[in-house]
C-alpha cells in the first residue's frame, strides 16, 4: 500500500531563509510525486511534480524538490523564503496499485509560517 | 478557461437530510475524486473514479455514494449526513498516464456543516 509522511506539521522560518519541507513515502511499485500549495481560506495549487526523467525538479514560486528513490524521499525546498510564502504545503503520491486501484495519497500538510 | 466547479460553496443541513454535492470539469479528464480535508489530517480520498461508469473506494467511503453518468461530473451523495461528515470537500480531476493520476486541478471546495 501506498503512504506519505510529512513529519514536520509546523515549520517557523525567518524571512529571506532557507527552508526544506520533508517528505518521504512508501510504495511497492512506481509512483508519480506531487507538492501541492493552499494558502489561507483557497484551494490546492499545483507547486511541481515527478513523473520521470530528472531527479531534480522545479517549481513555481522558486521551489524545487528532489525525487531520492533509495530513500523514498521527495524533500521541498527554496533557498530564501518571503512572506507570502506562508501556507501548508501537501506532499502527494499517486501510482497505480497492485490490485489495479489507482489511489491518490495525501500526507498530513506542513504548515510554514515565515516571520518578518 | 480550464476549470473544476463544485456547488454549493457553503452548506449547512441537519442530520439525515440527504444532500448531494456537485462537482463538474471541462478539461475532459478520465480521473475524478472526491477528498475530505480535516485539521491534522490531510485530505483524505473518499471515492475516485477512473472514467465513465467506474467508481472506486478511497480511503474513507463510509457514509458517502458517487456516480459517474457522464464524464464531465462526479456528484457526492451523503444519503443520512451525520456530524462527523462536517469537513471541507473537494473535488478534483486530473488526466492519467500509465503509472498513475497526473497532477490533480481542484475546484474551490464545500465547507458542510452537519447540526
Amino acid at each position: 500500500a501506498q503512504s506519505v509522511t510529512q513529519l514536520d506539521s509546523q515549520v517557523p522560518v525567518f524571512e529571506e531563509a532557507p527552508v526544506e519541507l520533508r517528505c518521504n513515502y512508501s510504495s511497492s511499485v512506481s509512483v508519480y510525486l506531487f507538492w501541492y500549495v493552499q494558502y489561507p481560506n483557497q484551494g490546492l495549487q499545483l507547486l511541481l511534480k515527478y513523473l520521470s526523467g530528472s531527479t531534480l525538479v522545479k517549481g513555481i514560486n522558486g521551489f524545487e524538490a528532489e525525487f531520492n528513490k533509495s530513500q523514498t524521499s521527495f524533500h521541498l525546498r527554496k533557498p530564501s523564503v518571503h512572506i507570502s510564502d506562508t501556507a501548508e504545503y501537501f506532499c502527494a503520491v499517486s501510482g497505480r496499485g497492485t490490485s489495479g486501484t489507482y489511489k491518490y495519497i495525501f500526507g498530513t500538510g506542513t504548515r510554514l509560517k515565515v516571520l518578518a | 478557461e480550464a476549470q473544476v466547479t463544485q456547488n454549493p460553496r457553503y452548506l449547512i443541513t441537519v442530520t439525515g437530510k440527504k444532500l448531494t454535492v456537485t462537482c463538474s470539469q471541462n478539461m475532459n479528464h478520465e480521473y475524478m475524486s472526491w477528498y475530505r480535508q480535516d485539521p491534522g489530517l490531510g485530505l483524505r480520498q473518499i471515492y475516485y473514479s477512473m472514467n465513465v461508469e467506474v467508481t472506486d473506494k478511497g480511503d474513507v467511503p463510509e457514509g458517502y455514494k458517487v456516480s459517474r453518468k457522464e464524464k464531465r461530473n462526479f456528484p457526492l451523495i451523503l444519503e443520512s449526513p451525520s456530524p462527523n461528515q462536517t469537513s471541507l470537500y473537494f473535488c478534483a480531476s486530473s488526466a492519467v498516464l500509465a503509472g498513475g493520476p497526473r497532477e490533480q486541478y481542484f475546484g474551490p471546495g464545500t465547507r458542510l456543516t452537519v447540526t
